[in-house]
């Protein structure tokens, strides 16, 4: 059974970069089973699709977000990583990492969600 | 983008009540790729649906999915007192793209 488990900082600043990490257990990133993505949920509010990466290191992203993300994997550790610049309070919000089911490209597997304020 | 349109936005019904969730396409959506979530407060959406009618692993058969084209539609035959949550169906379209319905809150009456 694959588990996912954010890890990043729970507040950072106006203007500056939000950093998140996802570790893989269970599974292995390199075996090509899935993508790996971000999704984020501001508070009470719906879901949106941030990107994904493959093992390969090939991305893609939300147009609507696309100049701000970048999405990144370190296969020796079992981690993919998001960076989100210049972030503001529209980006306030839980950050799920998720793995993708390529053939279907429906979300099989999630983290349980990390709070991420961007606040001064 | 293709928007996804739940309704409706509340459902107030009784345990052992039968629940239709509705998803609504702006454009047609490939049935292979049409999924259901369920969330409950505090946790991750978990998939319950996915290919508009394959139930995930170890969801109960009282969950349904159906539909093709820009209707689809979730069933929850009869309402156990954990199905209340919130519901989102999602797409995924070329380029590619992964898009939400804004969710149906599904609560006790």
């Amino acid at each position: 059974q694959v588990q996912l488990q954010e890890s990043g900082p729970g507040l950072v600043k106006p203007s500056q970069t939000l950093s998140l990490t996802c570790t893989v257990s269970g599974g292995s990133i390199s075996s090509g089973d899935y993508y790996w993505s971000w999704i984020r949920q501001p508070p009470g509010k719906g879901l949106e699709w941030i990107g994904y990466i493959y093992y390969s290191g090939s991305t893609y992203y939300n147009p609507s977000l696309k100049s701000r993300v970048t999405i990144s994997v370190d296969t020796s550790k079992n981690q993919f990583s998001l960076k989100l610049s210049s972030v503001t309070a529209a980006d306030t919000a839980v950050y799920y990492c998720a793995g993708v089911n390529p053939y279907s490209n429906q979300f099989d597997y999630w983290g349980q969600g990390t709070l991420v304020t961007v606040s001064s | 983008e293709i928007v996804l349109t739940q309704s409706p936005g509340t459902l107030s019904l009784s345990p052992g009540e039968r629940a239709t969730l509705s998803c609504r396409a702006s454009q047609s959506v490939s049935s292979s790729y049409l999924a259901w979530y369920q969330q409950k407060p505090g946790q991750a959406p978990r998939l319950l649906i996915y290919g508009a009618s394959s139930r995930a692993t170890g969801i109960p058969d009282r969950f349904s999915g159906s539909g093709s084209g820009t209707d689809f539609t979730l069933t929850i035959s009869r309402l156990e007192p954990e199905d209340f949550a919130v519901y989102y169906c999602q797409q995924y379209g070329s380029s590619p793209q992964y898009t939400f319905g804004q969710g149906t809150k599904l609560e006790i009456k």
